[in-house]
């Protein structure tokens, strides 16, 4: 079965500190997925990528096709930025849906 | 806009129990699904549907139905309930197959079901 690997499982880290949330996958994908899930449940997409590079805000997503893997960044890091983040990726040839999800990774943040 | 709208929040069941999990967008996405979320797994597709009156199972549909009347509307429907059935429930939407750059998945709140 396809997987979806996420390390790390939690991430507790200092404001300021630079955040890495890796991703591996295992066969060809069409596209991934990050998605961010609030401390109260909501869960918000955050990028979509199907090659290279990402930026929106402070978040960086990037992702190498050849090693089947993505990373999500997350720069000059705030307490609300405490978060579980998701990786799910769109297995070549899927269903409607297509998404495999990871397991995601719990991110706290420290004043 | 409200965006995708899920109802109820919480809800307590007994074992046999039936009820009803509402979902309804205003985005008129063509591309709706139901997710479920346990602790420390990854989201899991039960249903999904393609557009108004065409649904499908996903990975783990056993124990549902849904329907899909309208564009807006993806109610899923538990008749038994169970204890296994003891999850977060989530509806999502999109408008269209998540394939493309910039596609994007819209989240509703999540139901927060117990089955006792």
């Amino acid at each position: 079965k396809n997987e979806v690997e996420q390390s790390p499982q939690n991430l507790t880290a200092q404001e300021g500190e630079f955040i890495t949330i890796n991703c591996s996958y295992s066969v060809g994908i069409s596209a991934l997925h990050w998605l961010q899930q609030h401390p109260g449940g909501g869960i918000v997409s955050l990028f979509m990528l199907s090659s290279g590079k990402k930026k929106h805000g402070r978040l960086i997503a990037t992702i190498n096709i050849q090693e089947k893997h993505s990373s999500l960044h997350i720069t000059a890091s705030h307490p609300r930025d405490s978060a579980v983040y998701i990786c799910a990726v769109r297995y070549s040839g899927g269903g409607a849906d297509g998404l495999t999800f990871g397991k995601g990774t719990h991110l706290i943040i420290q004043p | 806009n409200a965006g995708v709208t899920q109802t109820p929040k919480f809800r307590i069941l007994k074992i046999g129990q039936s009820m009803t999990l509402q979902c309804t967008q205003d985005m008129n996405h063509n591309y709706m699904y139901w997710y479920r979320q346990d602790p420390g797994m990854g989201l899991k597709l039960i249903y999904y549907s393609v557009g108004a009156g065409i649904t499908d199972k996903g990975e783990v549909p056993n124990g549902y139905n849904v329907s899909r009347s309208t564009t807006e509307d993806f109610p899923l429907r538990l008749e038994l309930a169970a204890p296994s059935q003891t999850s977060v429930y989530f509806c999502a939407s999109s408008f269209l197959q998540l394939a493309r750059e910039g596609e994007k998945l819209f989240f509703g709140s999540g139901t927060q079901l117990s089955v006792l």
